[in-house]
């Protein structure tokens, strides 16, 4: 079974700043897709950015970028300039190629900037 | 282009009794999702429908538990005999036909159970 980890709870930066959110992953499949979901509070989740396993390159959503190692099963999330709006939970998520469709979430990260 | 809605956006239930959730994904798409969220988790999957066919179940979906699409449009989902371990957040998502499209999620209804 797939599975994703975020292992950090909570992050903090500076407005402006730079921030990086890490996320591993563990599948046996060589076909399959990542994603980053922004949950702001009491509102609903939204898509940042997503990477399809067989493109080599790097994502990139304006100030959101992503560094997807396939051999370390490493999907981390990059936010250059951060502004007050990116506070959030951040959630990866890993989609099979294959079966059904569904997304497995890791347990999210809650980003805080600071003005 | 109108997105995921669901209704209600929060239900407060005593324990034993039966709710319902509805869903209405953005139209024409297919495919549609049922996660549930706990307080300070990751959304888990619970069901799966391609246009009215359910093809997926979680083992999260226990008995108690219902999910209908009639006709492929909007879907229900419905808990019966409410359990406290019942409460959380209950997201509805849907994805256009090609499979790889994206999922927008709706704003999710809160479920309380007393």
């Amino acid at each position: 079974a797939q599975t994703v980890t975020q292992s950090q709870p909570e992050m903090s930066v500076q407005e402006a700043e730079t921030v990086t959110l890490s996320c591993t992953y563990d599948t046996s499949e060589s076909d399959y897709y990542l994603f980053w979901y922004k949950q702001p509070p009491s509102r609903q989740m939204i898509l940042v950015i997503r990477q399809e396993a067989y493109k080599q390159q790097n994502a990139t959503e304006n100030r959101f970028s992503v560094n997807f190692q396939k051999a370390a099963k490493s999907f981390s999330l990059k936010i250059s300039d951060s502004q007050l709006g990116d506070a959030a939970m951040y959630f990866c998520a890993y989609r099979s190629a294959l079966q059904g469709g569904k997304l497995i979430f890791g347990q999210g990260t809650e980003l805080s900037v600071k003005p | 282009d109108t997105g995921v809605s669901q209704d209600p956006r929060h239900k407060i239930t005593k324990r034993g009794q039966n709710v319902t959730f509805r869903c209405d994904p953005i139209s024409e798409h297919n495919r549609l999702y049922w996660y549930r969220q706990t307080l300070g988790q990751g959304p888990e999957f619970l069901t799966y429908f391609q246009n009215e066919a359910q093809l997926e179940k979680s083992r999260l979906l226990s008995d108690r538990f219902s999910a209908e699409r009639p006709k492929g449009s909007f879907s229900t989902l419905e808990i019966q005999r409410t359990e406290q371990g019942d409460s959380a957040m209950y997201l509805c998502a849907s994805s256009g036909k090609r499979f790889q499209e994206t999922q927008y999620f709706g704003p999710g209804t809160r479920l309380l159970v007393l």
